[in-house]
């Protein structure tokens, strides 16, 4: 397996542009989950889904963010309109129940999104 | 709410020398788990190791090792006969095991440098 996809690898975009991440879990994964990686805030959970279902957003910073999964094998990140405060690394990760005991999640290599 | 602190934003060991990395952590449950992830420049997340807080034995996986204290609430990461591949940033996780949730958090990270 080619492990979890995120594209693109880099996004360099300019304030009130609509930004879009993109993540494709390994198959057979139920779950989804999406973090950002700042300096300041370390790495934090922004959402999770389970069986294309959000579970919880609690971690969205605000109305900008939203998060989509319409099929088991791909998921979106959308931030509109971003601002410069949004320029982070954000990660995508994937698991299914099994491993979700062992508590392991697998992360894709991340997109590295600045602000300008 | 939980957190988890680094306080070491950088460490530096010599090849084949052990260095030990501190990790503390805020809770008043009494069930959980405690990680290490591994985040090389390559960015993507590895986990190294896990313990669950209800095992006294600290968790071992070959050359990395924990030294867990519950009551002090510390989680510290040993890693013994360093390799230049040991090099990368290490992220302490704390999640919990009441309510389902499966919702993993992080300190900010400690930067490890191998010198050879």
């Amino acid at each position: 397996d080619a492990g979890v996809i995120q594209s693109p690898r880099h996004e360099v975009t300019e304030m009130g542009q609509e930004v879009t991440l993109r993540c494709k879990p390994i198959s057979g994964h139920d779950y989804l989950f999406w973090y950002r990686q700042t300096m300041m805030r370390g790495l934090e959970l922004l959402i999770y889904f389970n069986n294309n279902v959000p579970i919880d957003d609690s971690g969205m910073p605000e109305d900008r963010f939203s998060a989509k999964m319409p099929n088991a094998s791909f998921s979106t990140l959308k931030i509109q309109p971003s601002e410069p405060r949004d320029s982070a690394v954000y990660f995508c990760a994937s698991s299914f129940q099994g491993q979700l005991a062992k508590n392991i999640q697998y992360f894709g290599a991340g997109t590295r999104l600045s602000v300008l | 709410a939980q957190t988890v602190t680094q306080s070491q934003p950088e460490m530096s060991v010599q090849e084949a020398e052990t260095v030990t990395l501190s990790c503390t952590y805020d809770t008043s449950e009494s069930d959980y788990y405690l990680f290490w992830y591994k985040q090389p420049p390559s960015r993507q997340m590895i986990l190294v190791i896990r313990q669950e807080a209800y095992k006294q034995q600290n968790a071992t996986e070959n050359r990395f090792s924990v030294n867990f204290q519950k009551a002090a609430k510390s989680f510290s990461l040993k890693i013994s006969d360093s390799q230049l591949g040991d090099a990368a940033m290490y992220f302490c996780a704390y999640r919990t095991r009441q309510g389902g949730s499966e919702k993993l958090v992080f300190g900010k990270g400690t930067k490890l440098t191998v010198n050879p």
